[in-house]
């Protein structure tokens, strides 16, 4: 069964240092996510993303975050400058391939944990 | 505002004691809805869905939940705990492009 990949499963970064998450979102799927979930909370909405572009976005979501597509399997995660609040396991997730399809079930990958020292 | 409610943050069972863990949504549309569980550092595992028809849905690992539209309802069940299920529980409605969770119920089993 196809399914969302992410990488790194674990990150560690310097506070202030620029990150880069990134996702393998199932191959026919035409919308993708990020959710963020910090440790002992629940799963929070970042971005939707589609046909190149932010769909929606949530206020967590500010200048410091970047979503991007830069190919046709990949999909990134850019924290500009990481601060210690952005220690969080955050989840890729996809859906499609078509429009209905997307609007009934998102497709979750395995996270990647981030801790910023 | 669309959200979803766990009214119990956690919970401990028997071993072998049935489970029934609580979920309410408020939600302007036709809510489809989900019971994830999470283990302490790992990612979410989909335990069942409901979209429509049978209000009864059966998920993996023994689960089941029902979808009762009057109460606004989403209550997950299993007959019989296993010390295995011990586990971060998370109730979700999606069906706008994007899935908003509850906060979680934390489920002990104790022998």
């Amino acid at each position: 069964e196809p399914e969302v990949t992410q990488t790194p499963s674990h990150q560690v970064t310097q506070m202030g240092q620029e990150v880069i998450l990134r996702c393998v979102p199932i191959s026919n799927h035409l919308y993708f996510y990020w959710y963020r979930q910090i440790l002992g909370q629940k799963v929070e909405f970042l971005v939707s993303f589609y046909n190149n572009e932010i769909s929606e976005k949530s206020e967590i979501f500010d200048d410091q975050f970047s979503v991007e597509r830069p190919d046709g399997s990949n999909f990134t995660l850019k924290i500009r400058s990481t601060k210690l609040e952005d220690s969080a396991m955050y989840f890729c997730a996809s859906s499609g391939p078509s429009r209905l399809a997307a609007s009934y079930e998102q497709y979750f990958g395995p996270g990647t944990r981030l801790t910023v020292t | 505002a669309q959200s979803v409610t766990q009214p119990d943050i956690h919970i401990t069972v028997s071993e072998g004691a049935s489970l029934e863990l609580r979920c309410n949504y408020s939600y302007g549309a036709t809510p489809y809805l989900f019971w994830y569980v999470q283990s302490p550092g790992q990612g979410l595992q989909l335990l069942l869905k409901y979209f429509s028809g049978d209000t009864l849905v059966q998920g993996i690992k023994g689960f089941e939940a029902e979808f009762k539209r009057s109460q606004s309802s989403f209550n997950l069940r299993k007959p019989s705990v296993h010390w295995s299920d011990a586990a971060e529980y998370f109730c979700a409605v999606g069906g706008g492009f994007k899935t908003i969770f509850g906060a979680g119920t934390r489920l002990f089993v104790k022998a």
